[in-house]
């Protein structure tokens, strides 16, 4: 597509539940982000795919976060047992290079966002 | 520890006025640094980025930002204001991780409210 697409915009669950929250990346670019963003903050940087790979996974919180990337396109984070201090905006981005690509032109593209409210 | 700062929550400013909002970074080696603009129920949207270079880079939107490597700062600026330039900011600095990668950091944000 023309732009980064994620799903759904709105998610409300409850404290327990199990949360997928799916990201579709602009067509070619290889590698792909997932940001959480609360209310007042700047972007948090969660897990980043060069293709289909986690490069690094260093700002997933816990291990009830995980996120994959089967194909090397769309990808899926999912939140095991969710707590209310997991509500929050999940950002997803790609960009056409890595961040370690060495000519820093990775200018991450975001989608919308995909906000999960934990009751 | 690597970090990004924009020490104003917010920023009012009147139309036609020039802007400034401020950015300071703390990173190791030389930065690569970013301006991102987040518009309501939007996603971020990329303003402009220094890399090496001139100092002063231009961008979207007639925003422009001036890196000083002395100041460690990489403030963002626009000659005259919009009302339809109200939004939320983010400077961003790609950073060296002490694994040997790099990571993009964002700092929290300052609104901007452009008043007609």
């Amino acid at each position: 597509g023309a732009g980064v697409s994620q799903t759904p915009s709105n998610k409300v669950t409850e404290k327990g539940k199990y949360v997928e929250l799916r990201c579709d990346p602009i067509s070619g670019h290889t590698a792909l982000y997932w940001y959480r963003q609360s209310l007042g903050q700047g972007p948090e940087f969660l897990i980043y795919f060069q293709g289909t790979g986690a490069a690094d996974d260093s700002g997933l919180p816990n291990d009830r976060f995980f996120a994959v990337r089967p194909e090397g396109s769309v990808s899926t984070l999912k939140i095991q047992r969710t707590e209310r201090g997991d509500s929050a905006v999940y950002l997803c981005a790609s960009s056409l290079t890595g961040q370690d690509h060495l000519s820093g032109a990775n200018v991450l593209t975001f989608g919308a966002g995909s906000r999960l409210t934990v009751l | 520890a690597q970090s990004v700062a924009q020490p104003e929550d917010q920023v009012n400013v009147a139309e036609g006025n020039p802007l400034t909002v401020k950015c300071t970074y703390s990173v190791s080696g030389n930065p690569y640094l970013f301006w991102y603009v987040q518009y309501p129920n939007r996603g971020l949207q990329f303003l402009l980025k220094y890399i090496t270079g001139d100092n002063l880079v231009k961008g979207s939107y007639g925003f422009e930002a001036e890196f000083n490597k002395s100041q460690t700062s990489f403030h963002l600026k626009k000659p005259s204001a919009l009302v339809s330039d109200s939004a939320l900011y983010f400077c961003a600095v790609r950073a060296l991780q002490n694994t040997g990668g790099f990571k993009t950091i964002f700092g929290a944000g300052t609104r901007l409210f452009v008043k007609a």
